[in-house]
């Protein structure tokens, strides 16, 4: 069953430092695996991906890793920013099934 | 103009009301989706479609039902709402080739 967990509901940084959030899927088939980023009373937008055939891509500040052993990926700010506080969302593509599922969000609040 | 444009942007209505959410885009895109956000639940798919003539349910379809009248239009019906639909509604498209999805802005609905 294809599910994403993410156990952390918030995080909390200062300016400059580096956020981790973090997230755990099921799925064992070819994915994309993607992080959005959520603004209040706005939609979720893109942030960043990652093919299940990589371990690294890098965008900028925002560098996503992918650890296929243990099922398990993390998004990795650096240096954070006040702008960077959003709810973030890791998403599975789902494969074959295209079915785009997400996990439950991570709050990040990044202090000035 | 928004790529992803959904209509209402807020809803109040009864419980047994019947109510329709529509969503257009410009994208050019197959795949549609609809999404419900709850706090600490995170995004969950309702339906999703990859053209006119496939729809496919999601996590929780139950209460719902989709329209896909054209390739650029994906609309969600609640036949009969109940209070625990209450919830902020979002729209996605994706293209197949990139997995990226575009959300609308949302649809705020309340069932009294």
């Amino acid at each position: 069953d294809q599910q994403v967990k993410q156990n952390s509901p918030s995080l909390s940084v200062q300016e400059g430092r580096i956020s981790i959030l973090n997230c755990d899927y099921t799925n064992s088939m070819f994915d994309y695996f993607l992080w959005y980023k959520k603004y209040p009373a706005e939609g979720p937008t893109f942030l960043i991906s990652i093919s299940s055939i990589k371990d690294k891509n890098e965008d900028g500040r925002f560098t996503v890793f992918l650890n296929k052993s243990a099922k398990h990926l993390s998004l990795h700010i650096v240096p954070s920013q006040p702008g960077d506080s959003a709810v973030y969302f890791c998403a599975d593509s789902g494969g074959a099934t295209n079915k785009l599922i997400f996990g439950t969000g991570t709050l990040l609040a990044v202090q000035p | 103009d928004a790529d992803v444009t959904q209509t209402p942007r807020n809803r109040i209505t009864k419980t047994g009301k019947r109510i329709m959410l529509e969503c257009s885009q410009t994208k050019g895109h197959d795949r549609m989706y609809w999404y419900r956000q709850d706090p600490g639940l995170g995004l969950r798919l309702i339906y999703y479609s990859f053209d006119v003539k496939d729809i496919n349910k999601g996590e929780i379809s139950d209460g719902y039902s989709v329209s896909r009248q054209a390739q650029a239009k994906f609309s969600l019906s609640l036949e009969s709402a109940i209070p625990n639909q209450t919830a902020l509604y979002f729209c996605a498209t994706s293209d197949p080739g990139g997995y990226e999805a575009f959300f609308g802005q949302g649809t705020r609905l309340t069932v009294v």
